[in-house]
């Protein structure tokens, strides 16, 4: 089955630690994107990437890092510097041809610092 | 950037049409038009897209303008599965896909 698959589902984290994210997908598509979900609240873009080896920030990188080494895999690292990671993340593909075509979503990693 | 302003919330009831409408600002000359619907700790689904004029699909019709600087999702004869947070993202030529707060819509009995 072609789609997108995020992991763990559930991620406990210790202050300070740096924290990695798992996206693949297997859709062939160009563009990948990562976004944050607070309780109640819409989806903020943390980071997106068009090709393999680009990546730029969204609205809310400050405390996060991606790579983007293969077309299948964007991982996030939520590191030290993001002063309240718990929340839920989700990340997302869709082709790089015209602009805003469908997108197809994970389903979720929640994030808790304990 | 291409940001979209929607309502915050809408409640209806079961068996009505909704239409839940869009403003697209600075919105791409390529990019289409996008509407997903998402439930409590999943991710958003897709929905519906489109260009111009009206597009729809069995669960939702699409209605943009000539200008396309709106849109609005036709939901038809609601039910209780329906309430969930609705969007319109915006892409722009940066191609961020920018989601926002979405519409909340609550469908009562």
């Amino acid at each position: 089955d072609g789609g997108i698959t995020q992991s763990p589902k559930y991620l406990f984290r210790k202050e300070g630690q740096n924290v990695t994210l798992s996206c693949e997908q297997n859709l062939n598509h160009d563009a990948m994107y990562w976004y944050r979900q607070d309780p109640g609240q819409g989806l903020r873009l943390i980071y997106y990437s068009q090709i393999v080896n680009d990546f730029q920030k969204g609205d809310i990188a400050e405390g996060y890092s991606v790579s983007r080494e293969k077309k299948e895999s964007f991982p996030l690292t939520v590191t030290s510097a993001q002063k309240n990671p718990t929340a839920f993340y989700l990340c997302a593909s869709s082709t790089r041809g015209r602009g805003n075509t469908e997108a197809f979503f994970g389903q979720g990693t929640r994030l808790t610092v304990v | 950037l291409a940001k979209t302003t929607q309502p915050i919330s809408m409640d209806s009831y079961e068996g009505q049409e909704v239409n839940i409408t869009c403003s697209h600002n600075n919105i791409a000359t390529n990019d289409y038009i996008t509407w997903y619907q998402q439930f409590p700790s999943q991710g958003p689904r897709f929905i519906i897209q489109g260009y111009k004029t009206k597009v729809t699909n069995e669960v939702a019709s699409l209605f943009i303008p000539a200008d396309r600087k709106s849109s609005t999702l036709s939901l038809p004869r609601v039910s209780l599965s329906d309430t969930a947070v609705y969007y319109c993202p915006g892409g722009g030529s940066a191609r961020q896909l920018t989601f926002g707060s979405g519409t909340q819509l609550t469908v009562l009995p």
